[in-house]
């Protein structure tokens, strides 16, 4: 069963340029959920997406948006970057919503110059 | 906003040794997972404890769940260098995760 997979692994941006970063969820799992991880702040939750729509939403700017396919897929996205979003970021899925065990991804790590 | 504070914040030991590794809030959860983080890797799940004072054995690993589930504890027993990693805890929701401990154990 193939796990969680991130693309890109790692990309370099410059301040101002936008991000894509793409996740497909493990087979049959409907609930995607994004994290930005950084030395200083942990892991913090940016969005979660179930059945196309999202449901919950982590304090980041409206910067980073996200959005998920009818295959379960997400995307997010980063507008206008700054050097502060250099980080891991890592998708995570799950069979629904509410308390199960996440499957994460071994995450994009984006370095903004 | 469920804040998860975890501590020590970093550990190093050696390899044998024993340790604990907490987890705290002051909002009631009710349930909590562990998961570890090693290098280059996202987190796995350990363990989801649900009941308050409630305790699971992993081989090594021991998880307790607070009576008042608020707080709960990861010990440690003889670590290993394999048991190296980031241990996160999280809230129910999953949206918040504790702060994170970072273990290295020497052999």
């Amino acid at each position: 069963k193939a796990g969680v997979t991130q693309t890109p692994r790692y990309l370099i941006k410059t301040r101002g340029q936008q991000v894509t970063l793409s996740c497909s969820p493990i087979s049959g799992h409907r609930s995607v959920s994004w994290y930005q991880q950084t030395p200083g702040q942990g892991l913090q939750f940016l969005f979660e997406y179930f059945s196309e729509t999202q449901r919950n939403k982590g304090n980041f700017p409206g910067r980073f948006s996200g959005r998920q396919f009818s295959n379960s897929r997400s995307e997010m996205n980063v507008s206008t970057l700054e050097l502060g979003d250099s980080a891991l970021y890592l998708c995570a899925s799950s069979l629904s919503r509410g308390p199960g065990e996440l499957f994460f991804g071994e995450g994009s790590r984006l370095t903004v110059l | 906003t469920q804040l998860l504070e975890q501590s020590p914040q970093f550990l190093s030991i050696q390899e044998g040794e024993n340790l604990t590794v907490y987890c705290n809030s002051s909002s009631v959860f009710s349930s909590l997972q562990w998961y570890r983080q090693e290098p280059g890797e996202g987190p796995v799940l350990l363990v989801t404890v649900v009941t308050g004072g409630e305790v699971k054995k992993l081989k090594r690993l021991t998880f307790q769940f607070g009576d008042a589930r608020k707080d709960s504890s990861l010990h440690i027993t003889a670590a290993q260098p394999g048991d190296t990693g980031l241990y996160l805890c999280a809230g129910e929701t999953q949206f918040y995760f504790g702060t994170g401990t970072s273990l290295t154990v020497i052999p």
